[in-house]
């Protein structure tokens, strides 16, 4: 069964704590990317990866980092430095960073508390 | 740069009725268009795309138009069913690697 998982569906974080999402994705895609998503605008891109080992700033990369040690993985971690942090985070890939589709995850909530 | 938007936030449609979802972009040299669907509380789902060389492309219930001109392109669903409701946003890929998403338009099918 192929496809992007991402876990945990639902985080709480107090203020001042670094908490870490999780992506993986089993169709051997080169690309990932991580999206956030707030009411009533579009996908706004933090991180991208086109490759294992490489990873580039998006648009809103401040107060967050990524790592990209496996093909399959693409952690997203929101340091105590993003001062609004609560939104829906969302996960992608396509086949490499150059062409077409971009495929979703379910996504993960994250609510400061 | 580029920037997308939907006309309406809100469309709501009788079922069995045809729905049309609207979205312009700004950059003419955008090349590839994608329809996502997303559900409340889940992530994006492929509904169908289109590339900057063609006009009209469908599938299954669904037609996608690309007008060039005016830097406008729509999404038709035939038959609207209680399923379809949903957000849709468009997403417009420029200078062959990054996409521009608008903000979605919120799809009401009304029994």
């Amino acid at each position: 069964d192929g496809g992007i998982t991402q876990s945990p569906k639902y985080l709480f974080r107090k203020e001042g704590q670094n908490v870490t999402l999780s992506c993986e994705q089993n169709l051997n895609h080169d690309a990932m990317y991580w999206y956030r998503q707030d009411p009533g605008q579009g996908l706004r891109l933090i991180y991208y990866s086109q490759i294992v080992n490489d990873f580039q700033k998006g648009d809103i990369a401040e107060g967050y980092s990524v790592s990209r040690e496996k093909k399959e993985s693409f952690p997203l971690t929101v340091t105590s430095a993003q001062k609004n942090p609560t939104a829906f985070y969302l996960c992608a890939s396509s086949t490499d960073w150059s062409t077409d589709t971009q495929y979703f995850g379910p996504g993960t909530r994250l609510t400061v508390l | 740069g580029e920037s997308v938007g939907l006309h309406l936030p809100t469309l709501s449609v009788q079922e069995g009725d045809n729905s049309i979802i609207n979205c312009a972009y700004s950059n003419s040299a955008s090349d590839y268009f994608i329809w996502y669907k997303q559900e409340s509380g889940k992530g994006p789902q492929f509904i169908i795309d289109i590339r900057s060389n063609m006009d009209k492309r469908q599938g299954q219930r669904v037609t996608v138009l690309l007008n060039k001109t005016v830097k406008h392109l729509s999404l038709q669903i035939a038959a609207t069913q209680p399923g379809d409701s949903a957000v849709y946003f468009c997403a417009a890929r420029h200078n062959f690697n990054k996409f521009y998403f608008g903000s979605g338009t919120k799809l009401n099918v009304k029994p």
